[in-house]
């Protein structure tokens, strides 16, 4: 059954650090999504993607953020410069049509020292 | 987007079948229903989806009555691998793409 990759599984960065996670969606997939999950609470949306642009972002989803699908397989959620609130599950997911479901990755846990 | 309630958590014993009921109130004529379970420090996983009267799928069952205010998930006879937090989400595919998780409902099935 195909489904959804991101690597790392874990990263420890400084803060003020610039880190990238990347993300493989189900092949044949136009829509893309993050998500990420503090410990404890809530998973909460970020941003969704489709047609190479961000078709519609959160609060959350501030300047130190960005996306990016660099070629025809994977799609990137950078953070410029991490704070400490950073440190979360983040996770990836992908959907085929517009009505289909949304497919989950295992998730990028991130940790800003 | 409708507001979602459900049970915080449940508990059950392996081999019981288990019915988590969500309250969607103000659910819009265009909403789906769509349940998902999340493992701890795992992706949630969709479990099922429906729009009225019922799905079933390998997993579960999904009961969804006429007035679309309230909807069922039914797990027939869980394991101790089925404790998990399950979601229920209300959303409307065409006017937004982002699904809003609620707390969920934290099953506990014991041997």
């Amino acid at each position: 059954e195909p489904e959804v990759t991101q690597t790392p599984s874990h990263q420890v960065t400084q803060m003020g650090q610039e880190v990238i996670l990347r993300c493989v969606p189900i092949s044949n997939h136009l829509y893309f999504y993050w998500y990420r999950q503090i410990l404890g609470q809530k998973v909460e949306f970020l941003v969704s993607f489709y047609n190479n642009e961000i078709s519609e972002k959160s609060e959350i989803f501030d300047d130190q953020f960005s996306v990016e699908r660099p070629d025809g397989s994977n799609f990137t959620l950078k953070i410029r410069s991490t704070k400490l609130e950073d440190s979360a599950m983040y996770f990836c997911a992908s959907k085929g049509g517009r009505q289909e479901t949304q497919y989950f990755g295992p998730g990028t846990r991130l940790l800003v020292l | 987007l409708a507001k979602t309630t459900q049970p915080i958590s449940m508990d059950s014993y392996e081999g019981q079948e288990v019915n988590i009921t969500c309250s969607h109130n103000n659910i819009a004529t265009n909403d789906y229903i769509t349940w998902y379970q999340q493992f701890p420090s795992q992706g949630p996983r969709f479990i099922i989806q429906g729009y009225k009267t019922k799905v079933t799928n390998e997993v579960a069952s999904l009961f969804i009555p006429a007035d679309r205010k309230s909807s069922t998930l039914s797990l027939p006879r869980v394991s101790l691998s089925d404790t998990a937090v399950y979601y229920c989400l209300v959303a409307e595919p065409y006017n937004t793409d982002k699904l809003i998780f609620g707390t969920g409902t934290r099953l506990q099935v014991f041997p």
